[in-house]
Order: structure tokens, then C-alpha cells, then sequence
């Protein structure tokens, strides 16, 4: 695998699932990122972790829960979720202080559907 | 408020050149980014600017005026593969980025 993986690619739950969305990332990077996508609308910076630790949390509804078990490895717990949560959910990573543009690269995504 | 404007769609033919505006309000400026992600895909990497000017990469060029909040991203050449949206991003003074909704390039033969 190269780059940035996720999985699953697409999620249908209903409103009392509970299910976790994972983000692998292949490039040694320190720093990860949770995105939430919605259609012609920004990309609304959801989590950050730098070095395993999170360094923001841009009011995010509790209802979603980051995990970063290590630095290559990122979960997004989903519960009891509402059906204005659907979207396509981006990972995404950054080598940060390294000096350079630090740009961050994507994963595919994760299209949810709440019903 | 922290605020990135570019158009919503445009319209261009195979083989012409296309010019995608963005304009920003941000805290801070620390680099201005845009990316291209094609339908169901990723955003992938296009350019960044940092210092006023343009840079040029191929037939994608970016250009950035710092005193004014503007960039745009220059296509030449056009390709029907260039149908996209191409995402504009400013990092501001906490390092974080704040993104456009993007631009949705059509491509016409």
C-alpha cells in the first residue's frame, strides 16, 4: 500500500449503529487529520493529531470520536450519528516542521450514508 | 471571519487556457495551496505560494498577491481530464487551513 488508505470506502448505518471508520498512512508522516466533506460546501477540518496527540478539535459533536493509536494509524468512532452526517469523510496526513510546503495528502474517502 | 471565495463552476473548451480565481480573508497567512480532485477521488497537490508571483509547473501555473487576498490558478492547454474541482486553501497564522468550496471545472471538446 501506498499513500493514504481508508476504510471502508462507502457506509450505510442507521442512527443507533455504531461503527469506526480507519485511515492508514504509508509516507512516515507525524501529523494526521479528519475531514468532513459536504457537498458545495469547504472542508471542514474536523480533528488533528500531531505526533499522536490531538491538537484540535474544531467543536466536533460527540457523537464522533477520534482515535490515534500511533502515528500511522487514525480511527473515527461514529454513534448514535444523524442523518445531516452524511458526507464524504477525509483523512488526510502532513510531515509538519520538516521545512517545505508540509501539504497534506488525502485518502479516498469514506462516502456515509446515515438513513 | 476567516473566509475563501472562488467561483462555484466554470466553463472552458478542450485545447483553450482557464483562469480560476480565489480571493481570501484570513488571520494570518502562512502559504496559499490549491489542490485538484477529480469526482469520487482524493484531493491531490497542485501548487503553493507563499511569496508574491507566479509559479509556474507545466501547463498549471499559480500566481498570489499577498496585499491584495487574490490567487489564481492559471491552466493552459486544456485536457478533458482537467474536469475537476480545484480546491483553494489558505494556512493561516495557527497553521491551519482554511478551504474554498471549491471550483467545478467543466471541460467541453
Amino acid at each position: 500500500e501506498t499513500g493514504v488508505t481508508q476504510t471502508p470506502r462507502h457506509l450505510v448505518m442507521g442512527m443507533t449503529n455504531k461503527k469506526s471508520l480507519k485511515c492508514e498512512q504509508h509516507l512516515g508522516h507525524n501529523a494526521m487529520y479528519w475531514y468532513k466533506q459536504s457537498a458545495k460546501k469547504p472542508l471542514e477540518l474536523m480533528f488533528v493529531y500531531n505526533f499522536k496527540e490531538q491538537t484540535e478539535n474544531n467543536s466536533v459533536p460527540s457523537r464522533f470520536s477520534p482515535e490515534c493509536p500511533n502515528s500511522s494509524h487514525l480511527f473515527l468512532h461514529l454513534h448514535t450519528l444523524q442523518p445531516e452526517d452524511s458526507a464524504l469523510y477525509l483523512c488526510a496526513s502532513s510531515q509538519d516542521g520538516a521545512g517545505g510546503y508540509n501539504e497534506q495528502f488525502f485518502g479516498p474517502g469514506t462516502r456515509l450514508t446515515v438513513l | 471571519g476567516q473566509n475563501i471565495d472562488q467561483p462555484t463552476e466554470m466553463t472552458a473548451t478542450e485545447g483553450a487556457i482557464v483562469q480560476i480565481n480565489c480571493t481570501y480573508q484570513t488571520s494570518g497567512f502562512n502559504g496559499l495551496f490549491w489542490y485538484q480532485q477529480h469526482a469520487g477521488e482524493a484531493p491531490t497537490f497542485l501548487s503553493y505560494n507563499v511569496l508574491d508571483g507566479l509559479e509556474e509547473k507545466g501547463r498549471f501555473s499559480s500566481f498570489l498577491s499577498r496585499s491584495k487576498g487574490y490567487s489564481y490558478l492559471l491552466l493552459k492547454e486544456l485536457q478533458m481530464k482537467d474536469s475537476a474541482s480545484y480546491l483553494c486553501a489558505v494556512r493561516d497564522s495557527n497553521y491551519q487551513l482554511i478551504w474554498g468550496a471549491g471550483t467545478k471545472l467543466i471541460i467541453k471538446p
